[in-house]
């Protein structure tokens, strides 16, 4: 496609419910990047693909976050019994295979999740 | 552990006018990257400028440019005749090659961000 999409790009939801947010990277890049962006925060690096070699998931805040992506393109990231605090901008962000600073990566609009 | 400093939260200027928004960062790495980011109100972030650390020399991107301080860790950037278009958040991250199994994780570690409005 002609950038990173994101789905959906408003969520709400009750607290103890799960919920799954969607990205489909710009067609080709490898490696995909999920942030969570905080009010009033930066953004918090959250997991990382990279082809076909095992995610990075060394950003995850608690085990009731996981994320996948299938066949190398679109990935799905998976919040279970949602708390109020999991209330962010979930931002996906894909780029080709790593190459020093040629390494940019395209961000999505994001979902923005509220918790209530 | 890598950390990003932007100590101004929100920032104006006036239309055609020049803004410096200031980055400061902490390393013990020798070799990494810097980036200004832009996020306007759409929420899609959007990359303004990047620069090598082993490059002296600052980047520049038309209306767009940095002073790289690599001695002082500090990274401004510097936006020239501003537009009412430049309003947005701008977050300052920095890169630096991290190992992991079957590649090199190129995460990016993102400053709090600096709110900037341009005024007519």
């Amino acid at each position: 496609g002609a950038g990173v999409s994101q789905s959906p790009s408003n969520k709400v939801t009750e607290k103890g419910k799960d919920v799954e947010l969607r990205c489909d990277p710009i067609s080709g890049h490898t490696a995909l990047y999920w942030y969570r962006q905080s009010l009033g925060q930066g953004l918090e690096f959250l997991i990382y693909f990279q082809g076909n070699s095992a995610p990075d998931k060394s950003g995850l805040p608690s085990d009731r976050f996981s994320a996948e992506r299938t066949g190398g393109s679109v990935s799905t990231l998976t919040i279970q019994r949602t708390q109020q605090e999991d209330s962010a901008v979930y931002l996906c962000a894909s780029s080709l295979v790593p190459s020093g600073i040629k390494n940019i990566q395209y961000f999505g609009a994001g979902t923005r999740l509220s918790v209530l | 552990a890598q950390t990003v400093t932007q100590s101004q939260p929100e920032m104006s200027v006036q239309e055609a006018e020049t803004v410096t928004l200031s980055c400061t960062y902490d390393t013990s790495e020798s070799n990494y990257y810097l980036f200004w980011y832009k996020q306007p109100p759409s929420r899609q972030m959007i990359l303004v400028i990047r620069q090598e650390a082993y490059k002296q020399q600052n980047a520049t991107e038309n209306r767009f440019s940095v002073n790289f301080q690599k001695a002082a860790k500090s990274f401004s950037l510097k936006i020239s005749d501003s537009q009412l278009g430049d309003t947005a958040m701008y977050f300052c991250a920095f890169m630096k090659q991290v190992p992991s199994i079957g590649g090199s994780n190129y995460k990016l570690t993102f400053g709090k961000g600096t709110l900037l409005t341009v005024n007519p």
